[in-house]
């Protein structure tokens, strides 16, 4: 079992639509959740981070954290073209004193379409 | 911006050559992360340099090393370059010594081409 595991996708949306983006990891030690857009050929872009149960909401972007299932999600409002890209999720166990070691799914491919 | 430069950008080396690649870290961020992405994965952690010291590694030959410096300023050296090795290497500056409840930024990372 892979440590955070996400679809691969492509998850094909059309523009204005809500893209859904998920993610689960097998350790439950993490402490901090983390979402970051890459685009093709670019580094990874923070867009969120999320620590505690329930939702977290920035702008169009909505992280969803469920400690209990190990499951942690992203909700894209109002998509646009501009939104195609990798979504990358991460996950830190937070050792208090220790590194901060991001484990990094394979990431989910959106596609939004006009 | 992040604040976060990587140089260089692109770099072809031959097989079994040695590389140097380097980082500055975000103005405040004491903590540089090496991360090493191939093709269509995500990043994998390499290791991790707090306050000049190695404070963790992943699952990496020691072939790969480093360095930080009293800037907070890191390199990431590989010896003896093998084929694998070629893929976009990623430095993440952040704030160390908060139990992971910290942001790391990355720098727009150094493509390697080992041939």
């Amino acid at each position: 079992q892979k440590e955070v595991e996400q679809n691969s996708g492509p998850l094909s949306v059309p523009e204005g639509a809500i893209a859904s983006l998920n993610c689960t990891y097998s350790d439950r030690g993490s402490q901090s959740f983390f979402w970051y857009r890459q685009y093709s050929g670019k580094s990874p872009e923070l867009i969120m981070f999320i620590y505690s149960n329930g939702d977290k909401e920035d702008g169009r972007f909505t992280a969803q954290l469920n400690k209990a299932s190990q499951y942690v999600s992203l909700l894209i409002r109002d998509s646009q073209p501009s939104d195609s890209a990798t979504y990358l999720c991460a996950v830190n166990r937070g050792i208090v004193g220790g590194y901060n070691k991001l484990i990094f799914g394979a990431g989910t491919r959106l596609a939004v379409h006009p | 911006e992040t604040g976060v430069t990587q140089s260089p950008t692109h770099l072809i080396k031959t097989r079994g050559q040695q590389v140097t690649l380097r980082c500055s870290s975000q103005s405040g961020h004491n903590t540089v992360s090496w991360y090493q992405q191939a093709l269509g994965q995500g990043p994998q952690f390499i290791f991790q340099y707090y306050r000049e010291e190695e404070n963790g590694r992943g699952n990496f030959p020691p072939r790969f090393s480093g360095l930080q410096f009293p800037n907070y300023s890191s390199e990431l050296n590989v010896n003896a370059l093998e084929l694998d090795d070629s893929a976009l290497y990623l430095c993440a500056s952040s704030l160390g010594g908060t139990g992971g409840f910290t942001e790391a930024f990355f720098g727009q990372g150094t493509r390697l081409t080992v041939v």
